[in-house]
């Protein structure tokens, strides 16, 4: 069954520099998507993303934070300059066009920023 | 309250024992999913719900949806040593333009004692 993959599974940075973190979604999928989830607490949504921009971005997603889709299949989040707070798990998602279908989650990217 | 509350925070139980998990919302959806991490690691989807389906079984998941209440529950049945995770409901907006809004609630932690 496809599913949806996440590189790298954890990334320790020092404050202050650039992340990348890299999601190949699902290759039929067109919308894609990106979670965070600080330990402990509930998962956020950041940003969604189809038809190469961004759909929907939430107040965390700020000027810190950009994604792209370099090429056919994938689909990135970028950091500019990581806060201790940007400390948390990753997840990518994404989905197939259709009105009720779910968002398939990969297994996530812990980053830690010290 | 937050879109997506779920009740209890957290639940202990004996292995055989049936869990039960709510979870209450207070906007319009489309469909109601439910989701499983264990510690640590990345979202499972376990089971949608559409906004016009009552209840829906999958194996042990028993999940029903009162759209009027504005609630969802999941029961896990006969539960098991390796049930043990955090459940979360997570509610599903699709607006005009097609673009989907999943909204996650803050999680039910389940132990299942062996």
């Amino acid at each position: 069954e496809p599913e949806v993959t996440q590189t790298p599974s954890h990334q320790v940075t020092q404050m202050g520099q650039e992340v990348i973190l890299r999601c190949v979604p699902i290759s039929n999928h067109l919308y894609f998507y990106w979670y965070r989830q600080i330990l402990g607490q509930k998962v956020e949504f950041l940003v969604s993303f189809y038809n190469n921009e961004i759909s929907e971005k939430s107040e965390i997603f700020d000027d810190q934070f950009s994604v792209e889709r370099p090429d056919g299949s994938n689909f990135t989040l970028k950091i500019r300059s990581t806060k201790l707070e940007d400390s948390a798990m990753y997840f990518c998602a994404s989905r197939p066009k259709g009105f009720l279908e779910t968002q398939y989650f990969g297994p996530g990217t812990r980053l830690l920023v010290l | 309250s937050q879109q997506g509350e779920e009740d209890p925070q957290a639940l202990s139980i004996q292995e055989g024992e049936n869990a039960t998990m709510n979870c209450s919302y207070k906007t319009s959806i489309n469909n109601l999913q439910w989701y499983r991490q264990n510690s640590g690691r990345g979202l499972v989807h376990l089971i949608l719900i559409r906004s016009n389906e009552r209840e829906k079984h999958s194996g042990r998941l028993r999940v029903t949806l009162d759209t009027s209440k504005k609630s969802s529950s999941l029961l896990i049945t006969a539960s098991r040593a390796a049930d043990t995770a955090s459940y979360f409901c997570a509610t599903c907006l699709m607006n005009s333009g097609g673009y989907q809004k999943v909204t996650f609630g803050t999680g039910t932690k389940l132990q299942v004692i062996p």
